[in-house]
């Protein structure tokens, strides 16, 4: 799976929208990306995931540049809630694991 | 919204003690999985359930860890012979198919070896 490169932390006004990078430079053709949060030491929680097209659910939307190298998981109206740990993952379609990175910490400040 | 229930929520062993980890999937979840955090790491994969088989596993599930299906609504982790590594919060996940789904996973047992 393509090694995906994100900043270890980022902070946020609640309310507002949070918009959190990764870099996967080196993503093949069929590999997805995927979003997971971790809220304190909880399982991780599945928020989205995209191959080429823009896409949206009900607690995020994902951007996806066209030549695939790298991605923004916006949260549309960040509340405390939020603040958890944010990975993206590269997930070949013939895998079954989740490569789990550092993250980024998305700290949501009242 | 369905949940993966893991249970205990938090086990103490003493080293060299067998442990058996429990987690009832989602019902029609077909894909079953565990991750460990050791305290202050990364999430890392152990292994991936299919059919009654493992599909994949990670070279940290070695001969000590074993999985099981023992009936139609949980799927087990157990650790022969506990080692104080192995001291960790485990996490089971299903998935209705391997790709391209999100992954629920449980709440987490966090496992510590004395």
């Amino acid at each position: 799976d393509a090694k995906t490169t994100q900043p270890p932390s980022m902070d946020c006004a609640e309310g507002r929208a949070a918009n959190l990078p990764c870099n996967h430079s080196t993503i093949s053709g069929n590999e997805y990306v995927y979003w997971y949060r971790q809220i304190h030491s909880q399982g991780p929680q599945y928020i989205i995931h995209g191959l080429k097209n823009n896409e949206t659910n009900e607690m995020a939307s994902l951007i996806i540049t066209e030549d695939r190298k790298s991605s923004t998981l916006i949260l549309p109206h960040a509340t405390l809630r939020d603040t958890a740990v944010y990975y993206c993952i590269a997930k070949e379609t013939s895998g079954s694991r989740l490569t789990f990175g550092e993250g980024t910490q998305l700290t949501v400040n009242p | 919204e369905p949940e993966v229930t893991q249970t205990p929520s938090h086990q103490v062993t003493q080293m060299g003690q067998e442990v058996i980890l429990r987690c009832v999937p989602i019902s029609n979840h077909l894909y079953f999985y565990w991750y460990r955090q050791i305290l202050g790491q990364k999430v890392e994969f152990l292994v991936s359930f299919y059919n009654n088989e493992i599909s994949e596993k990670s070279e940290i599930f070695d001969d000590q860890f074993s999985v099981e299906r023992p009936d139609g609504s949980n799927f087990t982790l157990k650790i022969r012979s506990t080692k104080l590594e192995d001291s960790a919060m485990y996490f089971c996940a299903s998935s209705e198919a391997r790709h391209p789904y999100g992954y629920t996973f449980g709440s987490g047992t966090r496992l510590t070896v004395v």
